[in-house]
């Protein structure tokens, strides 16, 4: 089985700060990962897919990166409606979830 | 517009079995994959299940290999987890989503199933 090791698990950031967010997978994924945001009390929300395609809809501050079995999530210029949590899949053999990351405000 | 709405949680005790249904709208459900992913109070995220478009081939992962079986009708536009011998560690809220084909872009609101005696 793939796993998923993400980082960090709680993150701080101010207005307007750029955050990025890690995914290191056991073995090389070839690309097939995603990152979903889930605010709280809310089902998660695709925002990335194929490491670096952005979904529909989703403001262009949010981007991915990444190749192998290292893959990077990052939001330039935070706003407040970006304090949620994020989650990195992999489906390139099965599905495995990240552990999460928590942005908070500083 | 998607969508995905899941029924069927509810508390239930340990060793006792229970069976969610997701009725799928606004778009052609039998062209699509479809998931279960569950989330324990305060965790993350865990996938359950999959289904191909017609429900000849289903995947599992080893918590719940054995336990659970997804299945669906496409003349109802409904996807099903049945759940058995379950137990403390399957309670969580469970959402069915949407593959296209094999990340999620829509998910339902969850349900909640609380396993307790």
């Amino acid at each position: 089985d793939i796993q998923m090791t993400q980082s960090p698990a709680s993150l701080s950031a101010s207005l307007g700060e750029t955050v990025s967010i890690e995914c290191l997978a056991s073995e090389g994924i070839s690309n097939d990962l995603a990152w979903y945001q889930q605010k709280s009390g809310k089902s998660p929300q695709l925002l990335i897919y194929a490491a670096s395609r952005l979904q529909d809809g989703v403001p262009s501050r949010f981007s991915g990166s990444g190749s192998g079995r290292d893959y990077s999530f990052s939001i330039s210029n935070v706003e407040s409606e970006d304090i949620a949590s994020y989650y990195c899949l992999q489906y390139d053999n099965l599905w495995t979830f990240g552990g999460g990351t928590k942005l908070e405000l500083k | 517009e998607v969508q995905l709405v899941e029924t069927g949680g509810g508390l239930v005790q340990p060793g006792r079995s229970l069976k969610l249904s997701c009725v799928a709208s606004g778009f052609t459900f039998s062209s699509y994959w479809m998931y279960w992913i569950r989330q324990a109070p305060g965790k993350g995220l865990e996938w359950v299940s999959s289904i191909n478009t017609d429900g000849g081939s289903t995947y599992y992962p080893d918590s719940v290999k054995g336990r659970f079986t997804i299945s669906r009708d496409n003349a109802e536009n409904t996807v099903y987890l049945q759940m058995n011998s379950l137990r403390s560690e399957d309670t969580a809220t469970y959402y069915c989503a949407r593959g296209k084909p094999y990340y999620f872009d829509y998910w339902g609101q969850g349900v909640m199933v609380t396993v307790s005696s």
